[in-house]
C-alpha cells in the first residue's frame, strides 16, 4: 500500500509564478515530513522539512504547509525559476525506533518555463 | 568533499552475477541507510544501520541481498545471482542520531542484462 502519494506526476509553471506541489499520506504515525529535489543521475537533495507539531515552515522561496487533519502537505515555491526544474519527492519519517526510515511519494516532475 | 560517496556510479552486469556496492557516509554520522529507486517511483527503504548494527531490513531485501557495515564506517551492499528486476538506482544516505543532517549520495545505477 502506498502510504505517501503524490498524485500529480508532472507540473508545468511559468517563471516567476508560484509552483504548488502536493502530497498526501495515510499513516498518522508519521511525525516529520521532508521535501527533496532530484536531478537525473543524482541523489535526492534536501530542500525543507516540517515537524508534525507545526503547520508551516518557510525557507527563502520554499514554504511547506502541513494539514494534519487532512493528512496533506504541500510545497510552495515562489517565485519559480527555471533552475527549479527537477523531480520533487515528499518523504515521511515515522517516530519511535524506526525514525530515519523514510517513506517517499512517487515524485512530481516540475518544469519551469522561462 | 564531506558528502556521502557511493562507488561505483554505474554498474552493468550479466544476469546471475554477483555485484557489490560501497557507501562511505559523512564521517560523524552514525546512521546509514540503503534505498532502491526504480523508474517513475520514489526511493524505497531497504535497510539501515546504527553504527555497525543492522537494525531493520525491508521485506524488499530478499535473501540474495546482504548489507554490512563492519566497523561502523563504510557499508557494502551485495546482490547475489542478480536478476533483471534488480536493475535500479541504489541510494545510500547517512544521518546523525534522530535524523539530523540526513544526506543522500549520488547513487549507483545497476543495469542487469
Amino acid at each position: 500500500d502506498q502510504q505517501v502519494k503524490q498524485n500529480s506526476p508532472s507540473l508545468s509553471v511559468q517563471e516567476g509564478r508560484i509552483s504548488i506541489l502536493n502530497c498526501d499520506y495515510t499513516n498518522s504515525m508519521f511525525d516529520y515530513f521532508l521535501w527533496y529535489k532530484k536531478y537525473p543521475a543524482e541523489g535526492p537533495t534536501f530542500l525543507i522539512s516540517i515537524s508534525s507539531i507545526k503547520d508551516k515552515n518557510e525557507d527563502g522561496r520554499f514554504t511547506v504547509f502541513l494539514n494534519k487533519s487532512a493528512k496533506h502537505l504541500s510545497l510552495h515555491i515562489v517565485p519559480s525559476q527555471p533552475g527549479d526544474s527537477a523531480v520533487y519527492f515528499c518523504a515521511a519519517n515515522p517516530g519511535g525506533t524506526s525514525y530515519g526510515k523514510l517513506t517517499f511519494g512517487q515524485g512530481t516532475i516540475l518544469t519551469v518555463h522561462p | 568533499d564531506t558528502g556521502v560517496s557511493q562507488d561505483p556510479r554505474h554498474k552493468i552486469t550479466k544476469r546471475g552475477q554477483n555485484v557489490t556496492f560501497r557507501c562511505d557516509p559523512i564521517s560523524e554520522h552514525n546512521r546509514l541507510y540503503w534505498y532502491r529507486q526504480t523508474l517513475g517511483q520514489g526511493p524505497e527503504f531497504l535497510t539501515y544501520f546504527q553504527n555497525e548494527a543492522q537494525l531493520e531490513k525491508s521485506r524488499l531485501l530478499s535473501d540474495r541481498f546482504s548489507a554490512e557495515r563492519p566497523k561502523g564506517s563504510f557499508s557494502t551492499l551485495e546482490i547475489q545471482r542478480t536478476e533483471q528486476g534488480d536493475s535500479a538506482m541504489y541510494l545510500c544516505a547517512s544521518s546523525a542520531m534522530r535524523g539530523a543532517g540526513y544526506t543522500f549520495g549520488s547513487g549507483t545505477r545497476l543495469t542487469v542484462v
